[in-house]
């Protein structure tokens, strides 16, 4: 079965830092790009980063750029999202997400999700 | 950014009605467009991708259509399990945006 399971949430003060991990099991990790996407409570979804299947090219979203870094451990079928400088606007629920594309336009979409870990920032 | 307006932002329907949600982006995407759905407390879930290809496993109730600005989500006969959010979602640039959401409630 298909699965991504995040982790490291939790109460962190404005200006301080977190990880985050995601683990993926059931298909060839190295093959896809992957991604993460928040919603804050109540509202709607926000993209945050994603990374390509090779961890080389990273992309974020303008409001976590140069806060955020995405990486990817192919070893450990693992990616994660170093929060550091978080504001209390980040305080949302971060999705892990697999990308996929398919024939004939090759677009991305997302086609497999986690359950969520919550991040709150707060003093 | 591409911005995606989705319409209405919540509507009521009953069971076994049509439902047409709707997503307008803000400059042509060609078909780089994807739908999910969202429950109460759940990950959202993939259920059209490339504008009009059902995802593996969704039913042949939910469709989709367009291309460029605009384009529809149809749910053919609303199902009870079918009362969720639904989201747009444009993949054309790497600034990858989501609509705003459209609730789906129960009349």
């Amino acid at each position: 079965e298909v699965q991504l399971l995040e982790s490291g949430g939790g109460l962190v003060q404005p200006g301080g830092s977190l990880r985050l991990s995601c683990a993926a099991s059931g298909f060839t990790f190295s093959s896809y790009d992957m991604g993460w996407v928040r919603q804050t409570p109540g509202k709607g979804l926000e993209w945050v980063s994603a990374i390509s299947f090779n961890g080389v090219s990273p992309y974020y979203a303008d409001s976590v750029r140069g806060r955020f870094t995405i990486s990817r451990d192919t070893s450990k079928n693992t990616l994660y999202l170093q929060m550091n400088s978080l504001r209390d606007e980040d305080t949302a629920v971060y999705y892990c997400a697999k990308l996929s594309t398919s024939s004939p336009y090759y677009y991305y979409y997302m086609d497999v999700w986690g359950k969520g870990t919550t991040v709150t920032v707060s003093s | 950014a591409i911005q995606l307006t989705q319409s209405p932002s919540s509507l009521s329907a009953s069971v076994g009605d049509r439902v047409t949600i709707t997503c307008r982006a803000s400059q042509g995407i060609n078909s780089a467009l994807a739908w999910y759905q969202q429950n109460p407390g759940k990950s959202p879930k993939l259920l059209i991708y490339d504008a009009s290809s059902l995802a593996s496993g969704v039913p042949s109730r939910f469709s989709g259509s367009g291309s460029g600005t605009d384009f529809t989500l149809t749910i053919s006969s609303l199902q009870p399990e079918d009362f969720a959010t639904y989201y747009c979602q444009q993949f054309y640039t790497y600034a990858l945006t989501f609509g705003g959401g459209t609730k789906v409630e129960i009349k």
